[in-house]
């Protein structure tokens, strides 16, 4: 079954560093995602992305973060200038279209910020 | 705007015993409703999902039923198991590309 991957699966880094962390939708599908998890908080949304241009943002997702779709497989989140409160899992997701409301989610990326 | 509301956890239960965990939402339209699970250590799979109200949703014996009367989208299982440990996330969606609305998850624990 295809399923949506995410590398690396952890990553330490001092705070000011730029990450980038990166994901591998399921092929056919069009509609991406970044969300993150503070640890013991709920799931929130960050950013949704389709033809390569940002559909919707939340307020967390500032000047600070920015994602692309640098190549037909990969979708990478990056932020720039990393805060301690950064520290989060980072979940990647995709879905097939508009009427798939279904959103498959990769396996996480658990950001530690020193 | 959209929200989600789930039982606090944890909840912990013998094996065999019946579950329920409630989940009540919020929102301005008509969503799909969804849960996920969370296995120690590992990413957010999708255990079921209703896109309409009186719908039921299922899989691995468990179900949940899109109550729109009670805003309500509870997750039953007749008989849990030691392996069905997990955070267990109550979620909605507006639309093939909104966002996803996550409650804050509930810990199950299951003891032999």
């Amino acid at each position: 079954e295809p399923e949506v991957t995410q590398t690396p699966s952890h990553q330490v880094t001092q705070m000011g560093q730029e990450v980038i962390l990166r994901c591998v939708p399921i092929s056919n599908h069009l509609y991406f995602y970044w969300y993150r998890q503070i640890l013991g908080q709920k799931v929130e949304f960050l950013v949704s992305f389709y033809n390569n241009e940002i559909s919707e943002k939340s307020e967390i997702f500032d000047d600070q973060f920015s994602v692309e779709r640098p190549d037909g497989s990969n979708f990478t989140l990056k932020i720039r200038s990393t805060k301690l409160e950064d520290s989060a899992m980072y979940f990647c997701a995709s879905s097939e279209s508009p009427l798939q409301e279904t959103q498959y989610f990769g396996p996480g990326t658990r950001l530690l910020v020193l | 705007g959209n929200s989600v509301t789930q039982m606090e956890g944890p909840v912990t239960l013998s094996e065999e015993a019946f579950l329920t965990i409630n989940c009540t939402y919020t929102a301005t339209g008509y969503p799909s409703l969804f849960w996920y699970v969370q296995y120690p250590g590992e990413g957010l799979q999708l255990l079921l999902k209703a896109t309409k109200a009186d719908d039921k949703g299922s899989n691995k014996g468990f179900e949940a039923t899109y109550r729109k009367e009670t805003t309500s989208f509870h997750l039953e299982k007749g008989s849990v198991q030691v392996s069905d440990s997990a955070v267990y996330f109550c979620a909605l969606s507006e639309g093939g590309y909104q966002k996803v609305t996550f409650g804050t998850g509930t810990k199950l624990q299951v003891i032999p």
